[in-house]
């Protein structure tokens, strides 16, 4: 159980277009789903959290109308990068909290690795 | 300040041993959890073992263990009988209070387990 589903795993895309990024929990609802991001050898980085029915809210630092996320049901949350340049370039990886279980764990997607030419 | 520390940016050991992964955290909250996360090669995190601080007894999950001293503020990983596919970076990661949500990682450490 607590499957995360993310795609796609990789895209490329040409600096000014917007590209949407999917994140499913396939065996659970998840209220919350997390947003991160990682650089090559750093740790992740939260870039925002996500509620069903409800804004997002972003992380300090965070432009929220350049990664706009969407939580419209409580198995999928999406991350759309708008008019994306080369520095939007990163490996994007989202979470959701599952309740089943008193720890609040996060279980991952796979990620996406997104490259901006 | 550092929220949760790992001090060993690389780790080597060779299979069938044990290998310890450190990690110490800080925090004022009584209530957080403690959460260790492998990522292999190809990007996915996977959830491996938590700790809740109230959890009187150190958290096992099969060939993981989590040495847990509160006191010391450190929780560490160990890796009984190491395997060639444990080579991966590992995280550390902490949830503050009850209602609280956001995890916060340390910088990793990576494994790598020789034949």
């Amino acid at each position: 159980g607590a499957v995360v589903s993310q795609h796609p795993s990789r895209v490329i895309c040409k600096s000014g277009t917007s590209v949407k990024i999917e994140c499913r929990s396939l065996d659970f609802q998840a209220t919350t789903m997390f947003w991160y991001r990682q650089f090559p050898k750093q740790s992740l980085m939260l870039m925002a959290t996500s509620n069903e029915g409800s804004k997002a809210t972003y992380e300090q630092g965070v432009e929220k109308d350049k990664f706009l996320i969407n939580h419209a049901s409580l198995t999928l949350s999406t991350l759309t990068v708008t008019s994306a340049h080369p520095e939007d370039s990163s490996f994007y990886i989202c979470s959701a909290r599952s309740h089943g279980d008193d720890r609040d764990t996060q279980y991952f997607g796979p990620g996406t690795r997104l490259t901006v030419l | 300040a550092q929220k949760i520390t790992q001090t060993q940016p690389g780790m080597f050991v060779q299979e069938k041993e044990a290998v310890t992964l450190d990690c110490t955290y800080d925090t004022s909250d009584q209530s957080y959890g403690l959460f260790w996360y492998k990522q292999p090669s190809s990007g996915e995190m996977i959830f491996l073992i938590y700790q809740g601080s109230y959890d009187e007894q150190n958290a096992t999950e099969g060939r993981y263990s989590l040495n847990f001293q509160k006191a010391r503020k450190s929780a560490n990983l160990v890796i009984s009988a190491s395997q060639l596919g444990d080579s991966a970076m590992y995280f550390c990661a902490m949830r503050e209070g009850p209602g609280f949500q956001k995890l916060v990682f340390g910088t990793g450490t990576r494994l790598l387990v020789s034949p």
